[in-house]
């Protein structure tokens, strides 16, 4: 299967601050990848769609100016949790879809953000 | 609407078959999914299946589809502990592009 990394698989950060996590495709290219946020021992909730060279869209109810997604190229999108409170401590999970088969999605190994 | 539903947990002994399944409501989902969770880990795909199949085997995994009753399974064979886990659900409903509905995940304990 194909591979997508994560970084970094956990982080510790100060209310207030802002924390970048990185999702790459490693060996296949990827114009649309999905953020996804996981609560303990519940289901993934689709936050946002990254679209390579355009705006993210946003599922209804996420912040926009506080999740902000970023898909430069087509291995690469980043998500910044600004101004981070302790109620932002989830698990985040992106996803890729390899652009010659839309139809199989390939999930990362998750970034544990703790809020202190 | 979309809405996919798993039960929530399922106990069975090393050796045995596993059965899991799910039900979905978007009748116009083109594939189904099985993806594998392990704890403080990402979602491993496990297989898929096109909605215009009825079944799909790969190796110790089943995937049974009924389109009539929206009803999707998968049948892991010879369960080993390894296979302890949290197994998702999703459909991908036509009108959603490439977006994927989970189901809330049903946990497996295989037992010795």
């Amino acid at each position: 299967g194909a591979v997508v990394s994560q970084h970094p698989s956990r982080v510790i950060c100060k209310s207030g601050t802002s924390v970048k996590i990185e999702c790459r495709s490693l060996d296949f290219q990827a114009t649309t990848m999905f953020w996804y946020r996981q609560f303990p021992k519940q289901s993934l909730m689709l936050m946002a769609t990254s679209n390579e060279g355009s705006k993210a869209t946003y599922e209804q109810g996420v912040e926009k100016d506080k999740f902000l997604i970023n898909h430069a190229s087509l291995t690469l999108s980043t998500l910044t949790v600004t101004s981070a409170h302790p109620e932002d401590s989830s698990f985040y999970i992106c996803s890729a879809n390899r652009d010659r088969s839309l139809y199989e999605q390939y999930f990362g190994p998750g970034t544990r953000l703790t809020v202190t | 609407g979309e809405d996919v539903e798993q039960s929530l947990f399922l106990s069975v002994r090393e050796g045995d078959s596993s059965v899991i399944n799910c039900t979905y409501t978007d009748s116009s989902s083109t594939y189904l999914y099985w993806y594998k969770q392990e704890p403080g880990a990402g979602l491993q795909l496990l297989t898929y299946i096109f909605s215009n199949m009825d079944m799909k085997q790969d190796q110790r995994l089943t995937v049974l589809l009924n389109k009539k009753d929206k009803h999707l399974s998968l049948r892991i064979a010879d369960t080993q502990t390894g296979d302890s886990a949290i197994y998702f659900c999703a459909e991908k409903p036509k009108a959603a592009g490439n977006k994927l509905t989970f189901g809330g995940g049903t946990r497996v304990l295989v037992k010795p």
